[in-house]
């Protein structure tokens, strides 16, 4: 079946530094991806979207490209803020159900 | 607009109870999907009801049930309680039943302890 592998974490960074969350997929078909983002206490929210082979998602900073050769999605941002601090999950989308990642969360220091 | 909202926001219960787990889609959505989030794990599907109708179910056991309403909002039942049915209960809808674009947006959760 459909599954995602995201790097482990817990990841610590410093404000300022670059932020790289590896995603990789087992898929049949042509799946989309995303990046889900929750923050402490709440639910989750969509960070950005890929649906083809090729695709850069972005948003808030963060970028995503979808490459169907390494069956990867990995997530960067070139320069966090404190306020990225959260968990990030890498989903897919077979038709009707999202499947997610385990997770990575994010600590970034002042 | 509101987006999706879930009640309640927190539950407490004990093992072998049973538990009904609200959720109303954004307005204008047909479509609503449960999922469960473990501790420290990601959120596995559950249910998705479209136009009322069960379309996919997720690998749990059948104390887990849920229906869709005329309205569109949803409820999630468990029955006889584990103490590995703690977790934070997502719902999230979307405009559409299927289709591998299909966007859902998820509400603050539930969450739910068995003790």
């Amino acid at each position: 079946g459909n599954s995602v592998t995201q790097m482990e974490g817990p990841v610590t960074l410093s404000e300022e530094a670059f932020l790289t969350i590896n995603c990789t997929y087992t898929a049949t078909g042509y799946p989309s991806l995303f990046w889900y983002v929750q923050y402490p206490g709440e639910g989750l929210q969509l960070l950005l979207k890929a649906t083809k082979a090729d695709d850069k998602g972005s948003n808030k900073g963060f970028e995503a490209t979808y490459r169907k050769e390494t069956t990867s999605f990995h997530l960067e941002k070139g320069s966090v803020q404190v306020s990225d601090s959260a968990v990030y999950f890498c989903a897919l989308t077979d038709d009707y159900k999202l499947s997610f990642g385990a997770g990575t969360t994010v600590t970034v220091r002042a | 607009d509101a987006g999706v909202t879930q009640s309640p926001t927190h539950l407490i219960k004990t093992r072998g109870q049973q538990v009904t787990l609200r959720c109303s889609p954004i307005s204008g959505h047909k479509s609503v999907s449960w999922y469960q989030q473990v501790l420290g794990q990601g959120p596995q599907f559950i249910f998705q009801y479209y136009e009322k109708e069960e379309r996919g179910r997720g690998n749990f056991p059948d104390r887990f049930s849920a229906r869709q309403f005329p309205n569109y909002s949803s409820e999630l039942n468990v029955n006889a309680l584990l103490l590995g049915d703690s977790a934070l209960y997502l719902c999230a809808s979307s405009n559409r039943g299927a289709g591998s674009h299909n966007e859902q947006f998820f509400g603050p959760g539930t969450r739910l302890t068995v003790l």
